[in-house]
């Protein structure tokens, strides 16, 4: 079957870096997302991998691993707004997304 | 760019009633839109997958007759929740995907419907 894991929560100090991880298992690849969803709202998109390597997009980066299955996303310098969840999606070979549960990311001032 | 409206945002009403919720790519022709429900603390979960001009999609276990989707243009896709129950109540979102790029560009989401049925 197809499966993204990543943690159910994380808890960081503002101002610190944090690194959220995501593993996959799905019936082919083409891309994995990641998106960011505060509470009672829609997800916005951040940051998009296709090609192994590191992504960067200003406090956030993105890294990718296809032979290991394996994601994270790098929040630096944190902020009290980024308190929010972060979603993985893996594109399966059918352009599907698989989402991940998500991740809780509280920060602490 | 990339932005996508959905309405309404909140709905309250009787049990029994039908819902209906518009979704639009405002700046860009979206080929295939996508509908997603979630309940609360819960994972988004996709309920359809639509495309212009064709018939919707459903992912097993969603009732097509119950969950009524039309993407009749290229810019709008509405979801009608017939005879809504307590149980339908939920936060209800659309994504939307355009075609320049072809299918590895994102999904663009609308701000989600937030629906309870009394």
């Amino acid at each position: 079957g197809q499966n993204i894991d990543q943690p159910t929560e994380m808890t960081a100090t503002e101002g610190a870096i944090v690194q959220i991880n995501c593993t996959y298992q799905t019936s082919g690849f083409n891309g994995l997302f990641w998106y960011q969803q505060h509470a009672g709202e829609a997800p916005t998109f951040l940051s998009y991998n296709v090609l192994d390597g590191l992504e960067e997009k200003g406090r956030f980066s993105s890294f990718l691993s296809r032979s290991k299955g394996y994601s994270y996303l790098l929040l630096k310098e944190l902020q009290m707004k980024d308190s929010a969840s972060y979603l993985c999606a893996v594109m399966d070979s059918n352009y599907q997304l698989i989402w991940g549960a998500g991740t809780k990311l509280i920060i602490k001032p | 760019g990339a932005v996508v409206s959905q309405h309404p945002s909140w709905v309250i009403c009787k049990s029994g009633t039908s819902v209906k919720i518009e979704c639009r790519s405002l700046d860009f022709q979206a080929t295939t839109m996508f509908w997603y429900r979630q309940f609360p603390k819960q994972s988004l979960m996709l309920m359809a997958t639509s495309n212009e001009g064709s018939k919707a999609t459903y992912e097993q276990g969603v009732e097509k007759d119950k969950f009524l989707i039309n993407h009749a243009s290229l810019t709008l896709s509405t979801l009608t929740v017939t005879s809504a129950h307590p149980e339908d109540s939920s936060f209800y979102i659309c994504s939307a995907r355009g075609r320049d790029r072809g299918d590895h560009q994102p999904q663009h989401f609308g701000d989600g419907t937030r629906l309870s049925i009394l």
